[in-house]
């Protein structure tokens, strides 16, 4: 089975500065994609960034990025130049590449502080 | 105009009673999720429907029911609502190929008093 660990229950920066959150996974498969979602105070899931596992370049989009290491199994998330509106649970989540389910961590509560 | 919307948004309701929620997504997508949130925010799936057919179904009690009278739709009926069924409900769909982003709803929050 499956698994995704958050290590991180909660975590604050202060604005500006940079952070990055933990994430490791269990899968004995080697097919397979890994997301990053944001929920704010309002409640919405958004998602952060995705990477496909057999793409080794690590994905980004503006102040987020990732760091992928397949080996180690690990998927962290840095945030860049981190702002006011970046403050929201943090989900890092799983999906096999045969499969529909996404499987979440426990996420990681980011205070971005002023 | 919204992706994928979710009514209600907040549900509160007593023990026994039967609720549904209603889910539409306008993203031509194939595939549709219902999510359940805890109150300890941990996020596990409970159905998955693509093109109206039933294609994950994790151990979920048989009150709840989902229902897809067409693709861009996808509700969930719950009977005999629980203490335990409390938490925040989030509808999701993707297009249903290998490993596409699921985008999600608003979530309902429904209360069982």
């Amino acid at each position: 089975a499956q698994t995704v660990t958050q290590s991180q229950p909660e975590m604050s920066v202060q604005e500006a500065e940079t952070v990055t959150l933990s994430c490791t996974y269990d899968t004995s498969e080697s097919n397979y994609y890994l997301f990053w979602y944001k929920q704010p105070p309002s409640r919405q899931m958004i998602l952060v960034i995705r990477q496909e596992a057999y793409k080794q370049q690590n994905a980004t989009e503006n102040r987020f990025s990732v760091n992928f290491q397949k080996a180690a199994k690990s998927f962290s998330l840095k945030i860049s130049d981190s702002q006011l509106g970046d403050t929201a649970m943090y989900f890092c989540a799983f999906m096999l590449r045969r499969d529909d389910k996404i499987i979440f961590g426990k996420g990681t509560r980011l205070h971005i502080l002023p | 105009d919204t992706a994928v919307s979710q009514t209600p948004k907040y549900l509160v309701t007593q023990m026994g009673n039967d609720k549904s929620i209603k889910c539409e997504q306008n993203l031509g997508h194939d595939t549709m999720y219902w999510y359940k949130q805890d109150s300890k925010k941990f996020l596990k799936i409970m159905f998955s429907y693509n093109n109206k057919e039933l294609i994950i179904n994790e151990t979920v009690p048989n009150r709840f029911s989902p229902k897809s009278p067409d693709k861009a739709h996808l509700n969930l009926h719950i009977n005999s609502l629980e203490l335990g069924d409390s938490a925040v409900y989030f509808c999701a769909s993707s297009p249903g190929a290998e490993g596409e982003t699921q985008y999600f709803g608003p979530g309902t929050r429904l209360l069982v008093l």
